[in-house]
């Protein structure tokens, strides 16, 4: 099936700083990445869609400026929190759907990035 | 605006006992309908989904779903569990060629098999 990677899976940084992580379609085209946060014991929330080559559609609530998606090839998005603060630490998960011709029926999800911030 | 309702947040239940993680969803359209397992701090792996075709899809570790239209349920069941099916499972649901094929996620269930 299709592999999606995630990298870090784990980061641990201070207050104030930025932090990126990426979201790597490994054996398919990604045309749609999406970007997830989940709280302990929690259900996931979607964050952000983002299509190859074009803005994310963020979802009501989510801070365009803090949480930055960038899509700029068919295997790779990144989500970069800025200014990162303690409540912004959670699990990060990321999915990614096919185009024409691929798995564009379902997402398949990354293991998930575990962002501690001091 | 289509949602999931996971009825259970928490099922115990002993090794060798049967099973069913309860999902129900609202949509005015036709939906796609997964379910999803997360272990401890780990991502999501698909389970199983009813994309059309047959009603009751089959996982090769042993768990069934059947989709029921005029309920809008796609509850999960398994006859007998065993101690590694502890995990969190979410049933999600989606709408064919809408929104990027947008997931909606349920609560999710936290399933405990005791010895």
């Amino acid at each position: 099936g299709a592999v999606v990677s995630q990298h870090p899976s784990r980061v641990i940084c201070k207050s104030g700083t930025s932090v990126k992580i990426e979201c790597r379609s490994l054996d398919f085209q990604a045309t749609t990445m999406f970007w997830y946060r989940q709280f302990p014991k929690q259900s996931l929330m979607l964050m952000a869609t983002s299509n190859e080559g074009s803005k994310a559609t963020y979802e009501q609530g989510v801070e365009k400026d803090k949480f930055l998606i960038n899509h700029a090839s068919l295997t790779l998005s990144t989500l970069t929190v800025t200014s990162a603060h303690p409540e912004d630490s959670s699990f990060y998960i990321c999915s990614a759907r096919g185009g024409a011709g691929g798995p564009v029926n379902e997402q398949f999800f990354g293991p998930g990035t575990r962002l501690t911030v001091l | 605006a289509q949602s999931v309702t996971q009825l259970d947040s928490q099922v115990p239940v002993f090794e060798e006992a049967p099973v069913e993680l309860r999902c129900n969803y609202s949509s005015s359209v036709s939906v796609y309908l997964f379910w999803y397992v997360q272990y401890p701090n780990q991502g999501l792996q698909l389970l199983l989904k009813y994309l059309s075709g047959s009603t009751l899809v089959k996982s090769i570790n042993g768990f069934e779903a059947e989709f029921n239209k005029s309920q809008t349920s796609f509850h999960l069941r398994k006859p007998s569990v065993h101690i590694s099916d502890t995990a969190e499972y979410f049933c999600a649901v989606s709408t064919p060629g809408r929104a990027g094929n947008m997931l909606t996620f349920g609560g999710g269930t936290r399933l405990m098999v005791k010895p």
